[in-house]
């Protein structure tokens, strides 16, 4: 079974621009998570989709950042205007059942806004 | 909210020689805790994790302890070898099943020497 992917896996962009970072989960998982980690830092929650619906979006940091799971398949996060604080390791993780023991991670997208 | 604090950040032993890292929760009805692997360049990826109604759980030469009382557990990694070589992520999660939320430690970098 192919595992959860991610694109781009690299990402180099410039304060104020935009980027769309995509995540396409284990085929039939439901449950969708998006995390970050800040160089040196925890690895933090943003957010989790059940389908196409926002369970908890509590760990978003602010309004720049933009996260969408039409259809309920492959989900995108979008962060617009970038900062310099924005730049980590972006990643994405799915599961069939909500439950943290199920969730395999993908391979990360690590941006750097310089 | 739930606060994970892990230590060391870097750790180098001698191949053979045992590792442990350790990690620190504030919340008390945290219920679930995972330890995650990342190897360089790669996802991170649970191998071990323990239920609050256990105190101790082991498989093979990885074994993860657990101290209510304390708020604290640790990952033991016994007879190292090169492979061990990766960051090690802790985590806590609580909640109940289907709103479980993993809040991470910052990371423990394991270098094992031949």
């Amino acid at each position: 079974e192919a595992g959860v992917t991610q694109f781009p896996s690299h990402s180099v962009i410039e304060k104020g621009q935009t980027v769309t970072l995509r995540c396409d989960p284990i085929s039939g998982h439901d449950n969708l998570y998006w995390y970050r980690r800040v160089m040196g830092k925890e690895i933090k929650f943003l957010l989790h989709f059940v389908k196409e619906s926002k369970q908890d979006e509590s760990g978003m940091p602010n309004n720049r950042f933009l996260a969408e799971r039409t259809g309920g398949t492959y989900s995108t996060l979008k962060v617009q205007p970038a900062e310099l604080e924005d730049s980590g390791v972006y990643f994405c993780a799915s599961s069939q059942d909500p439950s943290p023991e199920t969730q395999y991670f993908g391979p990360g997208t690590r941006l750097l806004v310089l | 909210g739930e606060n994970v604090e892990q230590h060391p950040s870097t750790l180098s032993v001698q191949e053979g020689d045992s590792a442990v890292i350790k990690c620190t929760y504030s919340d008390s009805a945290s219920n679930y805790f995972p330890w995650y692997k990342q190897e360089l360049g790669k996802r991170p990826q649970l191998i071990i994790d323990i239920r609050s109604n256990v105190g101790e759980k082991k498989d093979q030469r990885i074994a993860v302890t657990l101290n209510k009382t304390a708020k604290h557990f640790s990952l033991h990694i016994t007879e190292t070898q090169p492979e061990d070589s990766a960051v090690y992520f802790c985590a806590a999660a609580l909640g109940f099943f289907g709103n479980e939320k993993l809040t991470f430690g910052t990371g423990t970098r394991l270098t094992i020497i031949p």
